[in-house]
């Protein structure tokens, strides 16, 4: 069985700090990973996908991703209140969904 | 408007009773998916399909079915078999199914369908 595995949370920052939030995956060939946001009671929001090592920014989010250790993360500059909701990872070619993480934004 | 139309948003389904939830969408994508989502957790595959008449169960076919004669349509059914139905339920699409390098191929979601048996 195919793993995407996320701290459930709830990660709690203050507002204007750094949020961290992790993702490993246990299948070696996959080649592709995606970072989804989920308010509470609405559909996952596509944020950003990452296929190379290294590092991916798009405005405040940035994707980090090491094959080696099998390990995505999403961080998330300056959080604001907003960002409060659950992230959701998904790696692999059929798209294998995390449990997601719950983030706390407190003013 | 291209997106993923889902319908209806809230339904509520009788002990014994089959019950159906519609998706459209109009983004001329090959593959749609169907997944469950109960409070608090994660999502699991229900069913998805990468062509038309053709479609794979996921990880928790069992109490539901789908049908998939159009391209731009996945109705999902969920029977009197599936005991414990209460859930929100999201169809999805992609271009196709593997979420390869490069392509540039992601997965969209609908606005999902609130599901309560009473």
């Amino acid at each position: 069985q195919k793993e995407v595995e996320q701290n459930s949370g709830p990660l709690s920052v203050p507002e204007g700090a750094i949020a961290s939030l992790n993702c490993t995956y246990s299948d070696r060939g996959s080649q592709s990973f995606f970072w989804y946001r989920q308010y509470s009671g609405k559909s996952p929001e596509l944020i950003m996908f990452i296929y190379s090592n290294g590092d991916k920014e798009d405005g405040r989010f940035t994707a980090q991703l090491n094959k080696a250790s099998q390990y995505v993360s999403l961080l998330i500059r300056d959080s604001q209140p907003s960002d409060s909701a659950t992230y959701l990872c998904a790696a692999g070619q059929n798209f294998v969904f995390g449990p997601g993480t719950r983030l706390s934004v407190l003013p | 408007d291209g997106g993923i139309t889902q319908s209806p948003k809230y339904l509520f389904r009788k002990e014994g009773q089959n019950v159906t939830l519609s998706c459209e969408q109009n983004l001329n994508h090959d593959a749609m998916y169907w997944y469950r989502q109960d409070p608090g957790q994660g999502l699991r595959l229900i069913y998805y399909s990468q062509i038309v008449n053709d479609f794979q169960k996921g990880d928790i076919a069992e109490g539901y079915s789908v049908s998939r004669e159009k391209k731009e349509s996945f109705p999902l059914t969920v029977t009197s078999a599936q005991k414990n139905p209460t859930a929100f339920y999201l169809c999805a699409s992609s271009i196709f199914r593997s979420g390869g390098r490069g392509t540039g191929n992601t997965i969209y979601f609908g606005e999902g369908s609130w599901l309560t048996v009473v």
